[in-house]
C-alpha cells in the first residue's frame, strides 16, 4: 500500500513569493496534519484537518493556510515567503480511531523548501 | 506554551553499548509518542504511551512514561549501526487532536 505522498519534494523560491505544497494521505485515513521542521530541530505543528474541517492550528502567522479536499488530500499554502520559512514541510495522516482518528502519525517524505 | 525538552542532544556510542534519551514536558501530557528519523528521512512512529507509569518494550527498545505523565525515556540495549538516527519524543494533550509538541530530538551515532 502507498504511504503518505507529498509534492514537490524540493523547491526553491524567493522572498515574497507564494508556495503550494500537496499531500495525499494513506488510503482510508481522513485526518491530515502539517508540520514544519527546521534543520536540526523537531517538527512543529502547523495545522490538522479532519473530514475537511480544521481541527487545530499551531502558532504560525496568517500567511500560512491549508485546506482538505473531498478525497482527503490536502494543500498547504504559504504567502509572502520569508527566509525563515526555509524548512522541511511534513504532512502526516492518521488512521481511523474512536475519536475519528488515532494519535499515531504516518509522515510523508516531506517537501524541502528553500527561500532565497 | 507547552515545552518538551530532550537530553542529550547528541550521543556517540560504540556498537553494543546501551543508549538512553530522556524527555521532559513543562505540562502534564495525555500521551507521549516516540519517533525515529534517519538522516535525510522523515519521522517514523515507534510507539505511543498513555498510562501513568507505563512501560513498553519492542525488542531491544524500552519506553517508559513517568508517574506524573510529564516525563518519558527511551532505552536501547546493545545498540547496532541500524539504530543510527534522531529520536524524538512528542507530547499530546487531551482534546488537542494531532497537535503534538515535539522535543528537539537526540541524535544517536553508533561506531562499529
Amino acid at each position: 500500500d502507498a504511504g503518505v505522498t507529498q509534492s514537490p519534494t524540493h523547491l526553491i523560491k524567493t522572498r515574497g513569493q507564494h508556495v503550494t505544497l500537496r499531500c495525499s494521505p494513506i488510503s482510508g485515513h481522513k485526518s491530515v496534519s502539517w508540520y514544519q521542521q527546521v534543520l536540526g530541530q523537531g517538527p512543529q505543528f502547523i495545522f490538522q484537518y479532519y473530514e475537511k474541517e480544521e481541527r487545530g492550528r499551531g502558532n504560525f502567522p496568517d500567511r500560512f493556510s491549508a485546506r482538505q479536499f473531498p478525497n482527503y488530500s490536502s494543500e498547504l499554502n504559504v504567502n509572502a515567503l520569508l527566509l525563515g520559512d526555509s524548512a522541511l514541510y511534513l504532512c502526516a495522516s492518521s488512521p481511523p480511531g474512536l475519536a475519528g482518528f488515532t494519535g499515531e502519525l504516518f509522515f510523508g517524505e516531506g517537501s524541502r523548501l528553500t527561500v532565497l | 506554551g507547552q515545552q518538551v525538552m530532550q537530553i542529550p542532544q547528541y550521543q556517540h556510542v560504540q556498537e553494543g553499548e546501551d543508549f538512553t534519551t530522556y524527555c521532559n514536558s513543562s505540562t502534564t501530557l495525555s500521551n507521549i509518542q516516540w519517533y525515529k528519523q534517519r538522516p535525510g528521512g522523515h519521522p517514523v512512529f515507534l510507539i505511543q504511551l498513555v498510562k501513568s507509569g507505563e512501560v513498553k518494550k519492542q525488542k531491544r527498545l524500552t519506553f517508559q512514561f513517568g508517574e506524573a505523565k510529564k516525563n518519558s525515556s527511551l532505552h536501547i540495549t546493545a545498540t547496532q549501526t541500524t539504530d543510527v538516527g534522531t529520536y524524538f519524543c512528542a507530547g499530546g494533550r487531551n482534546n488537542a487532536g494531532n497537535m503534538l509538541t515535539f522535543g528537539g530530538g537526540t541524535r544517536l551515532m553508533v561506531k562499529p
